[in-house]
C-alpha cells in the first residue's frame, strides 16, 4: 500500500515565488526523503531527514518533518524556471528495508 | 562516468515475448533495486538485492526474474510480457542495508508492450 501522499497534486507559480509541497505518511519511519524527476528522466535525491531531526536545509530547499503528524513539507525559496518538475516523498519504513514513494506533485515554473 | 547505467532505453515489443533490461552501477553500492513507474508517475519497488542476495521481492508476478551475478549488476528477466507490463522501469542503488540512505537512479527503460 501506498505510504506517502504530496499534496498539492499539481502547483503552478511564477518564477521567484516559493513553493511548498506536503507529504503525508502513515507508519514510524527510520528517515524521510525527497526526490526529483524531470520529465523522461531518473529520479535524483535531494534531502534526506532522519526521524530525530525537525528541519534541514540544503540551498534553496527547506524541509522540515513532523514526527507526531506523520507529515514532512518541502519548501523550495526563489523558484526558478529549473524547478520544473515532479517532486517524490518517500519514507524508509522501520523495518521494511526499502523506499515507499508517494504519487508526487507536479509542479510548474511560469516564466 | 555515469553512475547508474541501464540498458536498454527503450523497449518495443510484442505481447507474448521475453526481454531482459540491464543495470549496472559504478558507485560502489551493495544494494541495488527494480523499481515499476506506471503512467500516472507511481513508482513502486519491485526488487532489491544486497550482495548479490535477494532482500525483497514485493508481490512481483514471477515472469519477473531478477538476476545479481555481482553487486555492480542487476539484471531484470520478464518472461511472456503483457499489455500491462507497460511503464518505465528503473534500477537504483544505495549503500547500505537496513536504514535505506540516499538512493542513485538510472535513467530508465521505457517498456511498451504491443
Amino acid at each position: 500500500s501506498q505510504q506517502g501522499e504530496e499534496d498539492p497534486q499539481a502547483l503552478s507559480i511564477q518564477e521567484g515565488e516559493n513553493a511548498t509541497m506536503n507529504c503525508s505518511y502513515k507508519t514510524s519511519i527510520n528517515n524521510l526523503q525527497w526526490y526529483r524527476q524531470n520529465s523522461g528522466r531518473g529520479l535524483v535525491h535531494l534531502i534526506l531527514i532522519r526521524s530525530n531531526e525537525r528541519e534541514k536545509h540544503s540551498g534553496r530547499l527547506r524541509v522540515t518533518l513532523d514526527t507526531s503528524k506523520k507529515s514532512s513539507s518541502l519548501l523550495i525559496t526563489a523558484s526558478r524556471a529549473a524547478d520544473t518538475a515532479s517532486y517524490f516523498c518517500a519514507t524508509d519504513s522501520r523495518g521494511a528495508q526499502k523506499l515507499v514513494f508517494g504519487q508526487g506533485t507536479r509542479l510548474t515554473i511560469n516564466p | 562516468d555515469t553512475a547508474v547505467s541501464q540498458t536498454p532505453k527503450y523497449l518495443v515489443t510484442q505481447m507474448g515475448n521475453d526481454k531482459s533490461i540491464k543495470c549496472e552501477q559504478n558507485l560502489g553500492h551493495d544494494t541495488m533495486y527494480w523499481y515499476k513507474q506506471d503512467s500516472k508517475k507511481f513508482l513502486k519497488i519491485m526488487f532489491s538485492y544486497n550482495n548479490k542476495e535477494l532482500i525483497i521481492n514485493e508481490t512481483v508476478p514471477n515472469r519477473f526474474s531478477p538476476k545479481s551475478p555481482d553487486k555492480a549488476h542487476l539484471n531484470l528477466h520478464i518472461n511472456s510480457l503483457e499489455l500491462g507490463d507497460s511503464a518505465v522501469y528503473f534500477c537504483a542503488s544505495s549503500q547500505g542495508q537496513g536504514v535505506v540512505n540516499e538512493q542513485f537512479f538510472g535513467p530508465g527503460t521505457r517498456l511498451t508492450v504491443l
